[in-house]
């Protein structure tokens, strides 16, 4: 079955502080990773995806194939960065994706 | 540009009463899913439609049926709603290929007594 643990529920930094927001997966074949992120009163939406390689934000994501993790970093973390956030690997052919729990991160001024 | 539409918003259920949530997208996708969302659980998907005319179900499909109507709408049915089915639920929608981004509607918070 397809897993994606996401181990911290809640996750508190200062502003200005490094912020790694850890996602990790049990996928059969080779999945696609996606952050996904839900500001309050707003709807969910892409924060960025491995296969674009790009940093979205100032945030960026690692794929350890080894470690089947999908990290999410970002060296100085901002009030408005303060959200929820899911992990949602994506099976290639049959296009599913499944959510992680979400890390609901805050920062504090 | 609407996205994907969904309604109601807010609904109220007695327990064994039915409901439909409509869902619309406006971007010519060929996918749409019906998420839930509760709390320190996620989203776990209820069914989807890869496209037209096709459905399937998800992780947790018992109580819900679905309708992909035509390639815009997508309707998630509660025939008889119990309180577990307490919950927010999430309509998105993707091509189904290319980039798979998954885009959300804004969320139907549903409460059944």
């Amino acid at each position: 079955a397809q897993r994606v643990t996401q181990p911290e529920k809640l996750l508190s930094v200062f502003k200005g502080a490094p912020v790694e927001l850890k996602c990790n997966y049990s996928y059969s074949g080779s999945p696609e990773l996606f952050w996904y992120v839900q500001y309050s009163r707003q709807r969910l939406q892409l924060l960025l995806r491995h296969i674009s390689r790009e940093s979205i934000k100032g945030f960026t994501a690692d794929l350890n194939k080894g470690e089947t993790s999908f990290h999410l970093k970002k060296p100085f973390a901002q009030e408005e960065d303060s959200a929820m956030y899911y992990c949602a690997p994506r099976e290639t052919n049959a296009g599913k994706s499944t959510f992680g729990d979400g890390t609901t991160l805050t920062v504090k001024p | 540009n609407a996205g994907v539409t969904q309604t109601p918003k807010f609904q109220v259920l007695k327990t064994g009463q039915s409901m439909t949530l409509q869902c619309a997208q406006d971007m010519n996708h060929n996918s749409m899913y019906w998420y839930r969302q509760d709390p320190g659980m996620g989203l776990r998907l209820i069914y989807y439609s890869a496209s037209e005319g096709t459905t399937d179900k998800g992780e947790v499909p018992n109580g819900y049926n679905v309708s992909r109507l035509n390639k815009r709408e997508f309707s998630l049915r509660l025939e008889s709603a119990a309180p577990s089915q307490t919950s927010v639920y999430f309509c998105a929608s993707n091509d189904g290929g290319g980039t798979g981004e998954l885009f959300f509607g804004e969320g139907s918070r549903l409460t059944v007594l």
